[in-house]
């Protein structure tokens, strides 16, 4: 069964330009969630969409935004970069079903996001 | 609100000695507990969960982590660690409510030296 995967890897984009990060979860997978690491805060939850919801939501600002399409698959838009959206873009897939979070997260190999 | 602290930002260790990665975590409510693991340039990959049932929880790597309610801590223990097992660890805790928010803590690089 083929991984997450995201697209692109890697990023470079100035300052007030915006970008799209793609993620394909697991086939079978529902639920996709974002997170965004750096070296100073670590990871962070983004959100988190499940059947083209989102089901929870971190404490970003609204310039950062999610949908997810009838086939799971899911983008995260940034708009009007900053310096300090530079990070690795980490998308995770699970099944998603039931109130409990006992099933397992996968991770992608993330996309690395440059702004300059 | 939950929280989770990773007490060592870094931990450099010999080949073959025994290791404790630790963890503690703060939550008004059930929670399920997670440690990761990172390679460089790659995403996390799960190591090893609590869920329910039995405190000490094992991966297939040797790797265990026990789940102290009383101290809230999760700490990641190897008997015998290798090279290989250089990389940073994550921490994790998610609270038993509809949809995922799973909370990380900073990190732990484990560094093996020969």
């Amino acid at each position: 069964k083929a991984g997450v995967t995201q697209t692109p890897r890697y990023l470079i984009k100035t300052r007030g330009q915006q970008v799209t990060l793609s993620c394909s979860p697991i086939s079978g997978h529902r639920s996709v969630s974002w997170y965004q690491q750096t070296p100073g805060q670590g990871l962070q939850f983004l959100f988190e969409y499940f059947s083209e919801t989102q089901r929870n939501k971190g404490n970003f600002p609204g310039r950062f935004s999610g949908r997810q399409f009838s086939n799971s698959r899911s983008e995260m838009n940034v708009s009007t970069l900053e310096l300090g959206d530079s990070a690795l873009y980490l998308c995770a897939s699970s099944l998603g079903v039931g109130r409990k979070r006992t099933d397992t997260q996968y991770f992608g190999p993330g996309t690395r996001l440059t702004v300059l | 609100a939950q929280s989770v602290t990773q007490l060592d930002s870094q931990v450099p260790v010999f080949e073959e000695a025994p290791v404790e990665l630790r963890c503690n975590y703060s939550s008004s409510v059930s929670v399920y507990l997670f440690w990761y693991v990172q390679y460089p340039n790659q995403g996390l990959q799960l190591l090893l969960k609590y869920l329910s049932g039995s405190t000490l929880v094992e991966s297939i790597n040797g790797f265990e982590a026990e789940f102290n309610k009383s101290q809230t801590s999760f700490h990641l223990r190897k008997p015998s660690v290798h090279i290989s097992d250089t990389a940073e660890y994550f921490c994790a805790v998610s609270e038993g409510t509809g949809g995922f928010k799973t909370i990380f803590g900073a990190g732990t690089r484990l560094f093996v030296k020969a």
